[in-house]
């Protein structure tokens, strides 16, 4: 059973847009929320994170969205890059004591077209 | 290292066959995850060590598969009698603090393994 549901799937967006990335989950245990960055071939990087107790959180042109009412939160990426293209994951623990045992979403592949 | 090592990188492996797959994560860091990652999935837990303890081991699919970390540091995830479902990417990450503790920690991620079983 897929705790944390993500869309969409991929996307392309033209060099300078916005992309959007949608995270759905159920376990209102979770209490935090990490994206990862995934480039091919290579192992998923943390790329910014964010607790509950904030809506809000912005790391350069990466920014997290957090609606806790409606257990969904988003990554948006500003001013997107070639660079940028990757596959993006939202994760969530499914309990504080257990942060390492992160349930990932499916994954939304991102191309940038110059 | 300054990261998380695995190796082999690649493994193609027949049906039936055993394989062991390796992970040397980053020097001094206690805790150590294997995932899984199915073409095109998101990455699945598998199972977790502090140091040389193996503290969850929920995620393991079956009784074929086998990790152990015997002196705290390299760690190897062992898959016995291959089957074709068991082709995927293993990844391993690592992390400076025990994994259950009451704080959110950063992963560091290797590049993977990646089992093809024929």
């Amino acid at each position: 059973q897929q705790q944390v549901k993500q869309s969409p799937q991929s996307l392309i967006v033209q060099k300078g847009g916005i992309s959007i990335i949608n995270c759905a989950y159920e376990n209102t245990a979770f209490d935090y929320f990490p994206w990862y960055q995934q480039f091919p071939g290579k192992g998923p990087a943390l790329l910014i994170a964010i607790r509950p107790d904030v809506s809000e959180k912005k790391e350069g042109r990466f920014t997290i969205s957090f609606n806790k009412s409606a257990k969904q939160f988003s990554l948006h990426i500003m001013d997107s890059q070639p660079g940028d293209s990757a596959t993006y994951f939202c994760a969530a623990p499914p309990a504080t004591d257990s942060w390492g045992k992160l349930q990932f979403g499916a994954g939304t592949q991102v191309v940038v077209t110059p | 290292g300054a990261g998380v090592s695995q190796s082999p990188r690649y493994k193609v492996a027949k049906r039936g066959q055993d394989v062991a797959l390796r992970c040397d994560p980053i020097s001094g860091h206690v805790s150590l995850f294997w995932y899984q990652q199915a073409l095109g999935q998101g990455p699945e837990f598998l199972t977790y060590f502090q140091n040389e303890a193996q503290l969850d081991k929920s995620g393991l699919p079956s009784d074929r598969f086998f990790a152990e970390r015997p002196e705290g540091s390299v760690s190897t995830l062992k898959i016995q009698r291959t089957q074709q479902e068991d082709s995927a990417v293993y990844l391993c990450a690592s992390s400076s603090r025990p994994g259950h503790s009451g704080t959110n920690e950063k992963l560091f991620f290797g590049s993977g393994t990646q089992l093809s079983v024929l």
